[in-house]
């Protein structure tokens, strides 16, 4: 069985502030995939990042960096000088190679940053 | 291609009534998903297809839930004597592989039962 923990429900912050999502995760298979997705208001969930779990190499992209750490099974996702546009509701999925046919999503996290 | 199409965005029905939604996926992906999405929950999956053939299905897929991807290409997810339960967001998705692949989703179906 695989599980997702995404234990803020909800975080709130001042635009130009940085944030910090977390996401932990369970699995029993050695061979798996992290991904982070974002869901606006209007529902559609958005592809952010993907991670194997053989690459433990941190990834930044613009203002978004990712902090992978096996170790600890985390992967957790910053936004860096936050801006309004970026509340939405942030999603942490894992697909495993023993259940290859289905993202397992956390709960997600509610990100509202405020003007 | 402009990605994963749903139809119809939102869905009011009166409780025993029969629903069915459509997923238009992205013309190459061979693999499309369906998931449901409750208030303040992540996407759960429901069932997944391979081209035509439905090779898995969640045992929260009940016996009321039927998919169907009969070419290949679109896809449908009739719910049938439907429940206040089944009150949620129905998400679609689509791939080119699964494993190492992102999926692309759809904004999604809201059904509500009344």
């Amino acid at each position: 069985a695989q599980k997702v923990t995404q234990a803020q429900t909800e975080i709130s912050v001042v635009e130009k502030e940085d944030v910090t999502l977390d996401c932990v995760y369970e699995t029993r298979d050695t061979t798996y995939y992290l991904f982070w997705y974002k869901q606006p208001p209007s529902g559609e969930l958005v592809f952010l990042i993907r991670r194997n779990s053989f690459d433990e190499q941190n990834e930044i992209s613009g203002r978004y960096s990712w902090n992978f750490q096996k170790s600890t099974s985390s992967f957790n996702f910053t936004i860096t000088a936050s801006q309004v546009v970026d509340s939405a509701v942030y999603f942490c999925a894992l697909i495993s190679s023993g259940s290859a046919r289905q993202l397992t999503f956390g709960s997600g996290t509610q990100l509202t940053v405020l003007p | 291609d402009t990605g994963v199409s749903q139809n119809p965005r939102h869905k009011i029905t009166k409780r025993g009534q029969n629903v069915t939604f459509r997923c238009d996926p992205i013309s190459e992906h061979n693999r499309l998903y369906w998931y449901r999405q409750t208030l303040g929950q992540g996407p759960e999956f429901l069932t997944y297809f391979q081209n035509e053939a439905q090779l898995e299905k969640s045992r929260l897929l009940s016996d009321r839930f039927s998919a169907e991807r009969p070419k290949g290409s679109f896809s449908t997810l009739e719910i049938q004597r439907t429940e206040q339960g089944d009150s949620a967001m129905y998400l679609c998705a689509s791939s080119r592989g699964h494993l190492n692949t992102e999926a692309f989703f759809g904004q999604g179906t809201r059904l509500t039962v009344v």
